[in-house]
Formats: C-alpha cells, sequence, structure tokens
C-alpha cells in the first residue's frame, strides 16, 4: 500500500513552545492531506484537511490559530501547535488518499509539560 | 451527533473461535466503509474495505459484511488469533471527492490464548 511518513513519532515539550510535526506522502502525490487528534481510550477526530496551495480547511472547534497547517508541496504537509499548553498532549495522526483506501502516518505522541 | 457508532467499547474471544465487530452509520451519503487495527501509540493499519455496491467482501481470515438499509455493518474475524488483539476502527467515508474519513470510537478485540 502506500506510505505515508509522519515524523517525529514523539515530542515532549514546555508550555508556551511551539512544535512542528510533518507528514510526507512517499510514493505517491497528495493534494489533500487530513490530520486527526486522539485522546486516550477516544476515536480518531478529524482537526482539518490540509490543501496544497491554499488555505486549510478546519473542524468545528480546532482554532486555527493554534494549529497552523501548511501544505507548500504535493508530498509534504506540516502541522505546528503554537504556545503548546498541557491540554495539547494528545496523539496527532495524518493521514492521505491516493485511492478509495486512506494511509496513515505513524503518529505523533505530544506531551507538553 | 455521532454518525458512525461502535457501541462495544470491548470484545473477548477465544482463539480458534470467530470475532464479530459491529459498526453503525447514520449518514447516507457515506458509500465506502473500511475497517483498521490500531496500536498505541501507532497510525491506524488498513485491514479491509467495502463499497455500498457490495454486501460482502473478504480478504483471508476478514470478512467485512454491508447491510444497507440496515446502515450497518460488521467485521468477521475467524479464526481469531492472539496477534489479532487491537483496537479495531470502523470507518466511513464518500467515494468520490478526496474526502476525510469518520470513524468510530473503536473497539478493543482481546483473544484469548
Amino acid at each position: 500500500g502506500a506510505v505515508v511518513s509522519q515524523h517525529p513519532s514523539w515530542v515532549i515539550c514546555k508550555s508556551g513552545t511551539s512544535v512542528k510535526i510533518e507528514c510526507r506522502s512517499l510514493d505517491f502525490q497528495a493534494t489533500t492531506m487530513f490530520w486527526y487528534r486522539q485522546f486516550p481510550k477516544q476515536s480518531l477526530m478529524l482537526m482539518a484537511t490540509s490543501n496544497e496551495g491554499s488555505k486549510a480547511t478546519y473542524e468545528q472547534g480546532v482554532e486555527k490559530d493554534k494549529f497552523l497547517i501548511n501544505h507548500a508541496s504535493l508530498t509534504l504537509s506540516t502541522l505546528t501547535v503554537t504556545s503548546a499548553h498541557p491540554e495539547d498532549s494528545s496523539f496527532y495522526i495524518c493521514s492521505a488518499r491516493p485511492n478509495y483506501e486512506a494511509f496513515f502516518g505513524q503518529g505523533t505522541r505530544l506531551t507538553v509539560v | 451527533d455521532q454518525q458512525v457508532k461502535q457501541n462495544s467499547p470491548s470484545l473477548s474471544v477465544q482463539e480458534g473461535r470467530i470475532s464479530i465487530l459491529n459498526c453503525d452509520y447514520t449518514n447516507s451519503m457515506f458509500d465506502y466503509f473500511l475497517w483498521y487495527k490500531k496500536y498505541p501509540a501507532e497510525g491506524p493499519t488498513f485491514l479491509i474495505s467495502i463499497s455500498s455496491i457490495k454486501d460482502k467482501n473478504e480478504d483471508g481470515r476478514f470478512t467485512v459484511f454491508l447491510n444497507k438499509s440496515a446502515k450497518h455493518l460488521s467485521l468477521h474475524i475467524v479464526p481469531s488469533q492472539p496477534g489479532d488483539s487491537a483496537v479495531y476502527f470502523c470507518a466511513a467515508t464518500r467515494s468520490s471527492g478526496n474526502t476525510p474519513l469518520v470513524f468510530g470510537k473503536g473497539t478493543r478485540l482481546s483473544v484469548i490464548a
């Protein structure tokens, strides 16, 4: 299947700092990528849809100024958590759909201390 | 309102027996359904999918059944193996356009040796 690579797999940062998470499609071009967040024992919740060359579309309740998304090329989307706080600690996962199936990155465990 | 529901948070099955995981959806626009397996701190791994034009799709030990009129699908794993122990997510989407997946809350399957 298609490969989506996400980096880093885990990060610990201090409260108030910013963290960037990268999502790459390795063997296909992705004009659209999706960012999800999963809290413990919860489902994967869609945060935003990242569109290459244009603004991301955010789901209701997701702060666009806090979760900055950049999709500058057909193989790379980045999610930056700005001014991170402990409540932003979560598991973030990116996804892309080269065909009917969706493929996911390995996920990033963010811990804000 | 949850569009994809997995009402059983957990399921325990003996090795060699059949595991049946259930999923219900409410949005009649969904026409493509997928099952993913997920381990903690990892991205979901695609298992099997089904289009709304079919009522059954089989791949090795995994079979997915779709009942459109009931808006219900199920994943059958037979025979179940201890390595199948994980959280299984049901997801639904529209096949047209690059649309995100909507996930259920997951069912934790434990296969006991």
